[in-house]
């Protein structure tokens, strides 16, 4: 049960937009389509932001999209603000019947 | 308003045993899987066990699977976490986290702020 691969740390302008990736294998990303992120302010919940790869919970800004090729998924910010600073995982379902989550990626606006 | 409180975390010694406690209010607990995951300190996300909506189907990281039992009380709303054996490398701080549906893979839509298990 490896984690799934992130980049440690991403950063962007106010406005602009950022990518972060998320890798795994055939038996986790690559095999199901049960793909989620989250967002995660230190000291705070973490936050459920995409679920099934690219669909957003209700009340999630459309400036947050995912999506997938492969063995990575995908996610994307667009506009970027202030407080779209914090961490983010990307978690999948398995092949094992478990969940794994990414190393967690720090979003960092300059 | 969705909530889940967590409790029971300790200092303990290798080897012994906590039982952590995740008390969900705000909606229907029967009709929504549960996890729990760890964070360790400095570190990610954890997935350490999850539940089905009934309790009948339980699933485990390898790294507890036989050390660790969840299990729930529907009729009291509360989650629980057995963990016995205990190592260095199970401290971190633990939250509960509700299933966005019936299945435990659907993601998790609440979190709890978490408690924290510290092995000493």
């Amino acid at each position: 049960q490896s984690a799934l691969t992130q980049p440690a740390s991403v950063s962007g302008s106010p406005g602009q937009s950022i990518t972060i990736s998320c890798t795994g294998t055939s038996s986790d990303i690559g095999g199901h389509n049960y793909v989620s992120w989250y967002q995660h302010h230190p000291g705070k919940a973490p936050k459920f932001i995409i679920y099934d790869v690219s669909y957003r919970p209700s009340g999630v800004s459309n400036r947050f999209s995912g999506s997938k090729s492969g063995n990575t998924a995908s996610l994307t910010i667009s506009g970027l603000q202030a407080d779209d600073e914090a961490d983010y995982y990307c978690s999948s379902y398995t092949s094992s019947n478990t969940v794994v989550f990414g190393g967690g990626t720090k979003l960092t606006v300059l | 308003e969705m909530k889940l409180l967590e409790s029971g975390g300790d200092l303990v010694q290798p080897g012994g045993s906590l039982r952590l406690s995740c008390a969900a209010s705000g909606f229907t607990f029967r009709t929504h899987a549960m996890t729990w995951v760890r964070q360790p300190p400095g570190k990610g996300l954890v997935w350490v066990s999850s539940i089905s909506a009934d309790g009948g189907d339980t699933f485990y990281a390898d790294s507890v699977q036989g050390r660790f039992t969840i299990s729930r009380d529907n009729s009291k709303n509360i989650v629980f976490l057995q963990m016995n054996s205990l190592r260095a490398e199970d401290t971190g701080v633990f939250r509960c986290a509700r299933a966005a549906g019936y299945y435990y893979y659907y993601g998790m839509d609440v979190w709890g702020l978490g408690t924290t298990v510290t092995v000493s």
